[in-house]
């Protein structure tokens, strides 16, 4: 069965610093690779997706991320954090014989220091 | 399009008392699903529908039942309520469910809590 893990259950970053959100997945052959981010009060938004290629991925607002088979991880990165980016972030995975059922990770939830 | 759309957004229920989470969605997606989502687990897969009249348990169905009558709606009934059950819950759609590709959208949520 497929699994995900986010190693980091609170992250606090300053405004303007770097962010790295860890993800590692466990899946017999290559997964479909997803992040959201949930907003305070909101539904989850598609941050990128990962399905075969370039294994650095971009997103929408200034994220990306790069799936290393070696590690099984895709990690979400963004150079400078902007106190909108306060929010939880969850990493999903779909196995190809999985439908389009994702399974998600724990959540990650990110604090920006002024 | 008002996307997925998640009625009520808040609601406290009593031990054993009923209600139906309503969620639809006006983008003509065959693919619909229920979330619930908990602290420190994620979402979690409750059913899902893959067209009108098919229905599918997730990876945590009990307490809960869900029809699908038409496309655009996806109510999700709680019979007996249960303190277990407190969470916040999710409705996702996608255009088939049948691509892996398929970007999944999600209303914003409704919180109960079953005192």
């Amino acid at each position: 069965a497929q699994s995900v893990t986010q190693p980091d259950i609170h992250i606090t970053v300053s405004e303007g610093a770097s962010l790295e959100l860890r993800c590692n997945y466990s899946y017999g052959a290559t997964p479909y690779l997803f992040w959201y981010v949930q907003s305070p009060g909101q539904g989850l938004q598609l941050l990128l997706k990962y399905f075969s290629g370039d294994t650095l991925v971009q997103g929408i607002k200034g994220f990306e991320a790069e799936f290393k088979r070696s590690q099984s991880s895709f990690n979400l990165r963004k150079p400078s954090v902007h106190w909108s980016d306060a929010a939880e972030y969850f990493c999903a995975v779909v196995g190809r014989a999985a439908g389009n059922k994702l399974t998600f990770g724990g959540g990650t939830r990110v604090l920006v220091k002024p | 399009n008002a996307g997925v759309t998640q009625t009520p957004k808040f609601q406290v229920l009593k031990t054993g008392q009923s209600m139906t989470l309503q969620c639809a969605q006006d983008m003509n997606h065959e693919y619909m699903s229920w979330y619930r989502q908990d602290p420190g687990m994620g979402l979690r897969l409750i059913h899902y529908s893959v067209g009108a009249g098919i229905t599918d348990q997730g990876e945590v169905p009990n307490g809960y039942n869900v029809s699908r009558s038409t496309t655009e709606d996806f109510p999700l009934r709680l019979l007996s309520a249960a303190p277990s059950q407190t969470s916040v819950y999710f409705c996702a759609s996608s255009y088939s469910g049948q691509a892996i590709q398929e970007t999944q959208y999600f209303g914003p949520g409704t919180r109960l809590l079953v005192l």
